[in-house]
């Protein structure tokens, strides 16, 4: 079946501009998060959801990040006023219901270029 | 909090020879331990996954994992590297019952020399 699904697969966008990026979990999967990969920092937790809420969001870096999730099924995680230092690879994982009884599924990441 | 260290961000070894990537977790025995494998320009896809049910866990592709409370590890092992298990390898903990955040290791990459 298809798995997660992330685009744009790159994105290159100058210093200031905001940015969208989108993830389409698994079908039926209600648990969904977002993390981060970037050089000299690894992989990061951003945010996680269960349904369209977001019990953890104690990864988002600042208040310049945001994510929303509707219909319990995509989500979009959006940058504003991009700093050069958001340049990295963003992941989305979805899972069936979270990791007691599943895996984290993961996509194949969006590469956030800020020139 | 919860962090796990992998000692080696590079390791190489021989084809046909023991695979041995080592992963420390630091602080309380975690509900949930795991391995990773990234192949070039692709996602993370879950090798194994250890949720205390049993010490010894056996992955995908002859990888197997043992969890040492004694010595709070958790290395990935496999008995005969093949040039297809070329690729960067994370350990990730997850801190408590019910946290759904992942802690990753900073991922150890896997060279096979043929």
């Amino acid at each position: 079946g298809a798995g997660v699904s992330q685009s744009p697969s790159n994105k290159v966008t100058e210093k200031g501009k905001d940015v969208e990026l989108r993830c389409d979990p698994i079908s039926g999967h209600t648990a969904l998060y977002w993390y981060r990969q970037s050089l000299g920092q690894g992989l990061e937790f951003l945010i996680y959801f269960q349904g369209n809420s977001a019990p953890d969001k104690s990864g988002l870096p600042s208040d310049r990040f945001s994510a929303e999730r509707t219909g319990g099924s995509v989500s979009t995680l959006t940058i504003q006023r991009t700093q050069q230092e958001d340049s990295a690879v963003y992941l989305c994982a979805s899972s069936l219901v979270g990791l007691a009884n599943d895996e984290q599924y993961f996509g194949p990441g969006t590469r956030l270029t800020v020139t | 909090a919860q962090s796990v260290t992998q000692l080696g961000s590079h390791v190489s070894v021989s084809e046909g020879a023991l695979v041995l990537l080592r992963c420390n977790y630091s602080s309380s025995v975690p509900p949930y331990l795991f391995w990773y494998v990234q192949y070039p320009n692709q996602g993370l896809q879950l090798l194994l996954k250890y949720t205390s049910a049993a010490t010894l866990v056996k992955g995908i592709n002859g990888f197997e994992a043992e969890f040492k409370k004694s010595e709070t590890s958790f290395h990935l092992t496999k008995p005969s590297a093949h040039m297809s298990d070329a690729a960067e390898y994370f350990c990730a903990v997850s801190a408590d019952f019910g946290n759904e955040k992942l802690t990753f290791g900073t991922g150890t990459r896997l060279t096979i020399i043929p």
